[in-house]
């Protein structure tokens, strides 16, 4: 599986869009990208994932560039429960769905 | 349903002593990993089971063995426990249906080992 990189934090004010890069250069057509958030050493959530296109659902809007090199997770209005760290992960097909996760992005929201 | 849960919540073991976490899901996934998260890092992959009675060793097997003998359960174990073993450990599952099957994890055992 490709690796990825993180910046290791990030800070945004409370009600302000929060957007996380990724960068996945080495990533192969058939990898997918998946993000997971981890709020204060709980279980990993997930977030949301994409192959190429672009893809919102209810918590977050995913941007993949065209190259798939790299791609930004997108909180549009993040709250102070948004704080948290997010793995960005590169997954490839059919390999038993095994994830391998950085050391992702400390996400701090601030009043 | 109860999703992924795991057993004990929090265990503070001796060098040597050995035990085991028990993972148990509700969903009929067919996949289940065991994962660790030492302090400030992300997670690692042990062992994963694609089905029941099989199982695959991860990133970092060295000193853990695993058994899937029924499909909703996935046991992770010890034999000898060592300092460098203290860490949280997380439970997942997936199913097979689809290749984008995304992964649910339990709330982790923290295990400390004097």
């Amino acid at each position: 599986d490709a690796k990825t990189t993180q910046p290791p934090s990030m800070d945004c004010a409370e009600g302000r869009a929060a957007n996380l890069p990724c960068n996945h250069s080495t990533i192969s057509g058939n990898e997918y990208v998946y993000w997971y958030r981890q709020i204060h050493s709980q279980g990993p959530q997930y977030i949301i994932h994409g192959l190429k296109n672009n893809e919102t659902n209810e918590m977050a809007s995913l941007i993949i560039t065209e190259d798939r090199k790299s791609s930004t997770l997108i909180l549009p209005h993040a709250t102070l429960r948004d704080t948290a760290v997010y793995y960005c992960i590169v997954r490839a097909f059919n390999n038993f769905n095994k994830f391998y996760f950085g050391s992702g992005t400390k996400l701090n929201v601030k009043p | 349903n109860a999703g992924v849960t795991q057993t004990p919540k929090f265990r503070v073991l001796k060098t040597g002593q050995s035990m085991t976490l028990l993972c148990a899901q509700d969903m009929n996934h067919e996949y289940m990993y065991w994962y660790r998260q030492d302090p400030g890092m992300g997670l690692r992959l042990i062992h994963y089971s694609v089905g029941e009675g099989t199982t695959a060793k991860g990133e970092v097997p060295d000193g853990y063995n695993v058994s899937r003998l029924k499909k909703q359960n996935f046991l992770l174990g010890l034999e000898s426990a060592a300092p460098s073993q203290t860490s949280v450990y997380f439970c997942a599952s997936t199913g097979a249906g689809h290749s984008t099957d995304t992964q649910y994890f339990g709330p982790g055992t923290r295990l400390t080992v004097l």
